[in-house]
Order: C-alpha cells, then structure tokens, then sequence
C-alpha cells in the first residue's frame, strides 16, 4: 500500500513553454501533497505543500506564479512549471502524507529539461 | 530552527566492509521523527526507517542497523558488509510534530565497489 505515482519521469520542454507534472496518491487518500526539488548532488529542497481544497504554502524563494500547484482532489496534485527557462531544469519530486505517523512516501520523480 | 547534517559527503567502500552513515540533527521540538531514505541512481527514494523521539531503541534489520541518541541528536546508519548494490546516495531527514514537511540532510553518496 501507500503508493504515489509520478508522471511524466522525463520531459524536454522547449524555453518558454509551461509542463505540469503529476503527483497521484494511487491506494490511499493524501490530504497534504508536498513538492521538491534536487538539483544534480544536492539535497532535497520542499518547494511548497499542498493542502487537498486550498492554496498552497510556497517556501520562502519560491515564486508561486512560475510554480503552480493545484490539489483539486485527495489523490491528485499537480505541479505546472510556467514560462521555463533553462535554470528551471531540475528533478522535482512529489511526497504525499497518509495520516501524520506514516513514513511520507515519494513519488519517483520528474527530470525537467529545459532547451 | 530545524537542521540535518549529514557531514560526509562521499564514503567509497570495498564489498563486504561495514559503513556507517552519519546524522546530526537539530530541533527544538520534544516530538520529532526522524527518517533514512535511500536514493539510487534511477532517482526514487526509498523509505528505510521511521524513528520517534519517544524511541531509542536501536533497531537492526538484516544489513542495516541505526543508532539512535538523544543524547548527542544523532541517527546514525551502519550498513554491515557492504554490497554493490548499496551504492546510492542516502538521506537522513526530520519531521517534527507540526508536520509541515521532511527536512533532508545534504546526503551522503556511498559508493561501494567489487
């Protein structure tokens, strides 16, 4: 149980156009979806977290107006890079929380790349 | 403030030696929990362990073992005769009782060769 997929793993985008992403809780209803970012060797950094109905709290350095996050439903989250750039390009990585005990469990990622 | 340090960046190993993996964190909070994902080449993380505050147990599970001490904020992973295929980058991370989200260490890049 407690499975998220992520979809799409890869994608090119051309400079300039917008990607969403998908963040899906398959198996279990996910009231909070929570959205990162790696760059190559580097950690984890929370972008932002999403609550089923409402808006989502963007970290600090993140503009919200280039990261779109909508968490219309309890198994759906998507993330929409707007306008990407070159810089955008990233592994982003969506969790989602079942009840606040259980171990968050990851989807398996996004690269981005941006051409 | 919340912080997870993992001071090694990169471990090599030769098969069948142990590794410990160390983790340092910082938290004001007196509930907390703290996690080891593992990371491999293709991206995922995988969940190793789940650790509350309130648990200082050290737990072994075949390979893997973790040692949990409050007393120096530190959860540290030892993984025992190391295999190839434990070559991924981990992650040590702290959730704290608020439940806003994991914070991850910078990770630790083990590397372990035939």
């Amino acid at each position: 149980g407690a499975v998220v997929s992520q979809h799409p793993s890869r994608v090119i985008c051309k400079s300039g156009t917008s990607v969403k992403i998908e963040c899906r809780s398959l198996d279990f209803q996910a009231t909070t979806m929570f959205w990162y970012r790696q760059f190559p060797k580097q950690s984890l950094m929370l972008m932002a977290t999403s609550n089923e109905g409402s808006k989502a709290t963007y970290e600090q350095g993140v503009e919200k107006d280039k990261f779109l996050i909508n968490h219309a439903s309890l198994t759906l989250s998507t993330l929409t890079v707007t306008s990407a750039h070159p810089e955008d390009s990233s592994f982003y990585i969506c969790s989602a929380r079942q009840g606040f005990v259980r171990p968050l469990t990851f989807g398996s990622g996004t690269r981005l790349t941006v051409v | 403030a919340q912080k997870v340090t993992q001071a090694q960046t990169e471990i090599s190993v030769v098969e069948k030696e142990d590794v410990t993996l160390d983790c340092v964190y910082e938290t004001r909070d007196t509930t907390y929990y703290l996690f080891w994902y593992k990371q491999p080449p293709s991206g995922e993380l995988v969940f190793l362990i789940r650790r509350n505050s309130f648990d200082e147990q050290n737990e072994i599970s075949g390979r893997y073992s973790w040692n949990f001490q409050k007393s120096t904020s530190s959860f540290n992973f030892t993984i025992t005769a190391s295999q190839v295929v434990d070559s991924a980058v981990y992650f040590c991370a702290l959730f704290n009782q608020a439940g806003t989200a994991l914070i991850f260490g910078k990770g630790t890049t083990l590397s372990v060769s035939s």
